[in-house]
């Protein structure tokens, strides 16, 4: 079955910092797309990322890019100089022809950027 | 473009009360899907609607149902209410942008408190 896994609960780090967001995902789909979203107090998701595992390159959408390891199934966020509005819940998400058109969400990872 | 639209944003009901929750859809996207989202879940699929048919559904009770109207605006209803429904509601509204790549774009929620 098809499963995301975000391994941090939590990650500290301070302004203009980078940071890494783990997720690891499993599927036996050939055909897949990974998300990342990120989800403020305010409880809307807020899309920021999209990689596809037939894309040749990484994604990159200005201050976030996705580390895209396709062999050892992880699709990590990258989050280059922190800023104090990137506190918030990150969730990764996958879908893929097995799940039709449902995204299948990690448990997220809370990032609290310091000053 | 107006984004995602879910009313109403907070709502309390008693146990074994039902409850309507609304969803906007971005204009011109056809598709809606609901995700409920819970500390002890996570972000769980519902289901999804596309030109106003059900074309994928979540492993939840039947007490979960929805539809899709002809302008693309969507509801779902829960019918008798229980403590364990107490949730946020996502919808989200999506096209797709070229082969695999669905673009999905959630709303703000409805907070659902049952009491």
């Amino acid at each position: 079955a098809q499963k995301i896994t975000q391994t941090q609960p939590g990650m500290f780090v301070q302004e203009k910092e980078a940071v890494t967001l783990d997720c690891t995902y499993d599927t036996s789909d050939p055909s897949y797309g990974l998300f990342w979203y990120k989800q403020p107090s305010s409880g809307e998701m807020i899309f920021l990322i999209y990689q596809g595992s037939y894309d040749q390159q990484n994604a990159t959408e200005g201050r976030y890019s996705l580390n895209f390891q396709k062999a050892r199934k992880s699709a990590n966020l990258v989050i280059s100089a922190s800023q104090l509005g990137d506190s918030a819940m990150y969730f990764c998400a996958m879908r893929d022809n097995q799940a039709g058109t449902a995204l299948i969400f990690g448990k997220g990872t809370t990032l609290s950027v310091s000053s | 473009k107006a984004g995602v639209t879910q009313t109403p944003r907070y709502l309390i009901k008693t146990r074994g009360q039902q409850v309507t929750l609304s969803c906007s859809p971005i204009s011109g996207h056809r598709s809606v899907s609901w995700y409920q989202q819970t500390p002890g879940q996570g972000l769980q699929f519902l289901f999804e609607y596309f030109s106003e048919t059900q074309r994928n559904k979540g492993n939840f009770p039947g007490r979960f149902s929805g539809r899709q109207f002809s302008n693309s605006r969507s509801e779902m209803n829960v019918s008798t209410l229980e403590l364990g429904d107490s949730a946020l509601y996502l919808c989200a509204s999506s096209e797709t942008v070229s082969g695999p790549r669905i673009v999905y774009t959630f709303g703000s929620g409805t907070r659902l408190t049952v009491v």
